[in-house]
Parts: structure tokens; sequence; C-alpha cells
């Protein structure tokens, strides 16, 4: 069965420094990734999701991730913290045949806080 | 595109009573939606998958009489909480699985559910 480590449950970063969210995956197979935001008291938004090919994924409001196999890792970065970049980031990965679409297993969170 | 909306976004109850909760998928066809669960600052538990059409394949350790789930359509499922008790009070998130977009799940809002 297919595991997600996020080691780090709370990070403090200052607005305007850089960010990384570490991420480690289990899975026999290629795994399919996906970071995903939750704001309090909302639904999860996808950031970026890695299926094949370019192991560096862009996502939407300037952040990235990289594959790395070697690794198990899928760590989520940004070069610039925004204070409205602050939430819970949740890594996942996708089982079967259809990655996505298949069951996803959550990793616990990482709570997000900017500080001004 | 891919916007998925819960209803309500908040309910509370009476012990003993029933809730329905509804998840559309507004802009495209689901033919698989997913219903989570998510107790305070911890991270997404599947509870089921819902397909279009058929009965709804549900994660172990849920109870499938407590927690009835209808896909009569291919925008809409429906959860519907039975006897609700209060330990039942939780986040429920649903999402939607979308094809030819790269297999990804999209979520919806989420719905507070509060049982007295």
């Amino acid at each position: 069965a297919q595991s997600v480590t996020q080691p780090d449950i709370h990070i403090t970063v200052s607005e305007g420094a850089s960010l990384e969210l570490r991420c480690n995956y289990s899975y026999g197979a290629t795994p399919y990734l996906f970071w995903y935001v939750q704001s309090p008291g909302q639904g999860l938004q996808l950031l970026l999701k890695y299926f094949s090919g370019d192991t560096l994924v862009q996502g939407i409001k300037g952040f990235e991730a990289e594959f790395k196999r070697s690794q198990s890792s899928f760590n989520l970065r940004k070069p610039s913290v925004h204070w409205s970049d602050a939430a819970e980031y949740f890594c996942a990965v996708g089982a079967g045949l259809t990655g996505g679409g298949n069951k996803l297993t959550f990793g616990t969170g990482t709570q997000l806080k900017v500080e001004l | 595109g891919a916007v998925v909306s819960q209803h309500p976004s908040r309910v509370i109850c009476k012990s003993g009573t029933s809730v329905k909760i509804e998840c559309r998928s507004l802009d495209f066809q689901a033919t698989t939606m997913f219903w989570y669960r998510q107790f305070p600052k911890q991270s997404l538990m599947l509870m089921a998958t819902s397909n279009e059409g058929s009965k709804a394949t549900y994660e172990q350790g849920v109870e499938k009489d407590k927690f009835l789930i209808n896909h009569a359509s291919l925008t809409l499922s429906t959860l519907t909480v039975t006897s609700a008790h209060p330990e039942d009070s939780s986040f429920y998130i649903c999402s939607a699985r979308v094809l030819g977009l790269g297999d990804t799940q999209y979520f919806g809002p989420g719905t507070r559910l509060t049982v007295l």
C-alpha cells in the first residue's frame, strides 16, 4: 500500500523568503504525485501534479516541485513566499493505473505560517 | 474549469436525525466522485468511492449503512449521514475525478457537520 510522509508539521517563514516543504512517498510502482493547499475551513486546491516526464513540475501561484525517484521525494518549493501563502499543504500519492483517478493517500499536512 | 461545489457548507443537526450533503461537478462530468472525512488539524481520510450508476465502494471501517452514498448522475453525488451522533461531527469533503485532464481529483469546498 502507498503512504506519504510530510516530516514537518509546522513551518514558519518570513515573507519574501524561500520555502521548501518536504514530502516522501512509498509506492511500489511509478507514483502519481500531487500537492494541494487548504485554507482554513475550505476544500483543497490543486497546486501541481506529477505523472511522468520532466521531473520539475511548475504549478500555480509560483510553486514548483521536483520528483526525485532515488530519494522517493516530491518536495514543494517557492522562491519568495507571500503572506497569502499561509495555509495547510498536503502532499498526496495516487494509486492504480489511472493514478489520480483512483485512491489518493494524503500526508498529514504541513501548516505554513508566514511572518510579515 | 473543473469546479466542484458542495451544499450545504455548514449544517447543525440534532442527534438521531439524518443529514444529506450534495456534491456537484459544475462544468464537467464526473464518472467517479470520492468522499473524504477530515478531523480538526488532521489529514483527509477516504471514506468511499462513488461511481455513477453503481454502488459505492467503502473503505475499511466505514459503515455503509450509516453513510449512504448515491451517485445518480454524472454531475451529482450525495452523502447521507443517517442517525447522526456527535461523533459524526466532522468536515466532509468530496472530490470529482476528471477524465482527460490528467486524471486528477478536484475538491469541493467541504461541509462542516455538527451534531448536537
